[in-house]
Order: C-alpha cells, then structure tokens, then sequence
C-alpha cells in the first residue's frame, strides 16, 4: 500500500514569499492532518480535515496560513507571506479517522525561510 | 503542563544495553502511539496501543490506564535504534486529533 506523499521535500525562501506544500493522503483515509515541527520539540497540530471539512484548525495562524482539501483527497498548504519563525517541518499525516486507528506520516517538508 | 511528558528529554546508551523511555498523561485518552523518527526523516508508527502491552521485535511498549503512564522499552540496543522517540495520545474528546509528546532524542554507540 502505498504510504502518505508529500511534496517538496526541502524548500528554502526568503521571508515574506509565499510557499505551497502538497499532500496525497492515503487511499480511502478521511482524516488528514498538518502538523508543523519546529527543531527539537514535536509536532504541533495545524489542521485537521474530516475528508473536506475543517475539524479543528484552532492552531493555525490564519493571517498568513491557508490549507485546503477540496475533494476530500489530496490537501495543500500554504504560507503567506513567510516568516523566519516558519522555519520548520511540515508533516502531513492521514488516518481512517475513526477511534483506535493509527495515523500515518508523510516524510516531511523541511522549510527554511532566510 | 503539557497534557503529554515524556522522559528522558535526551538518552546516550551503548550497543546492547537495555532502553526505557517513559510516558505520562494528563488527560483521557482512546489510544497512545509510540512514534520513531529518524534525524530528516518522517515519522514511522511503531505501536498504538489502548491497554496491556505490544511486542515488535526488540521493541515492546506498555500502558497502564489507571496510572495513565507508558513505556518503550529496546532490548539489544543497536546504533540504528538512534532516532527520536515520540509519544503521542488520540484525546477522548478531540475528534481523533494526536496530541504530541517534545520527544526523547536516544543514541546508541557502537
């Protein structure tokens, strides 16, 4: 089965451009999430989609962070403008979505923004 | 307080030598994760569990609801165990959102 792919894997930017980050969940999962982890503590939550519903996006900066999933599949991330404190991994991951079930992680995208 | 601690913050042992992270809560939960990520690397699940205890390999992780505590545990430690170890809880009350330990950095030398 193929696992969650995102995409790029590593991205440099100046500050104050714009970045899109990309995520195909797994097949039939309802649940995606956008976790961002910054060097050394875990991953913090985003976003989480209920297939194209938002579920809790009680974390993401708003002002300059946008995400959607506008068929219930694939999601994309955006950040606009950047700053340096944006400088982090950016997980996705996909579950079923229903109670004990395991979510699965994407590799990353590692962003810096200088 | 964070609703989920982990500890030791960070972990140096020798090849061989038996590992223990451990994990509390402060909150109920439907389910824990052990979750093992390599330096650039993604996260990779290595266990969910909801009670009693899991066994993979060297690797075995075990939970006590009523003292809402968990543990990892490596036997035979090797240099490619090196990785962070995360622990992570799905909330009763949170639409299956995963709540995040800060991680346990672990090193094994040769």
């Amino acid at each position: 089965e193929a696992g969650v792919a995102q995409s790029p894997r590593y991205k440099i930017i100046e500050k104050r451009q714009s970045v899109a980050f990309w995520c195909n969940p797994i097949s039939g999962h309802a649940t995606l999430y956008w976790y961002q982890q910054i060097l050394g503590q875990g991953p913090k939550l985003l976003i989480q989609f209920q297939n194209n519903g938002v579920v809790d996006d009680s974390q993401l900066p708003k002002d300059r962070f946008s995400a959607e999933r506008l068929k219930g599949v694939d999601s994309t991330l955006k950040i606009q403008p950047a700053k340096l404190e944006d400088s982090a991994v950016y997980l996705c991951a996909s579950s079923l979505g229903q109670a004990n079930t395991e979510a699965f992680f994407g590799q990353g995208t590692r962003l810096t923004v200088v | 307080k964070n609703e989920v601690e982990q500890s030791p913050q960070n972990l140096t042992a020798q090849e061989g030598e038996f590992i223990t992270i451990n994990c509390s809560y402060s909150v109920g939960i439907s389910a824990l994760h052990w979750l093992q990520q390599h330096p650039g690397g993604g996260i990779v699940s290595l266990f969910m569990l909801s009670s009693g205890k899991k066994k993979h390999g060297r690797l075995i992780a075990t939970i006590n609801i009523q003292e809402k505590h968990s543990s990892l545990h490596i036997t035979a430690s090797h240099p490619r165990d090196s990785a962070v170890y995360i622990c992570a809880v799905t909330l009763t009350s949170s639409n299956y959102k995963l709540t995040f330990g800060k991680g346990t950095l672990l090193t094994v030398n040769p």
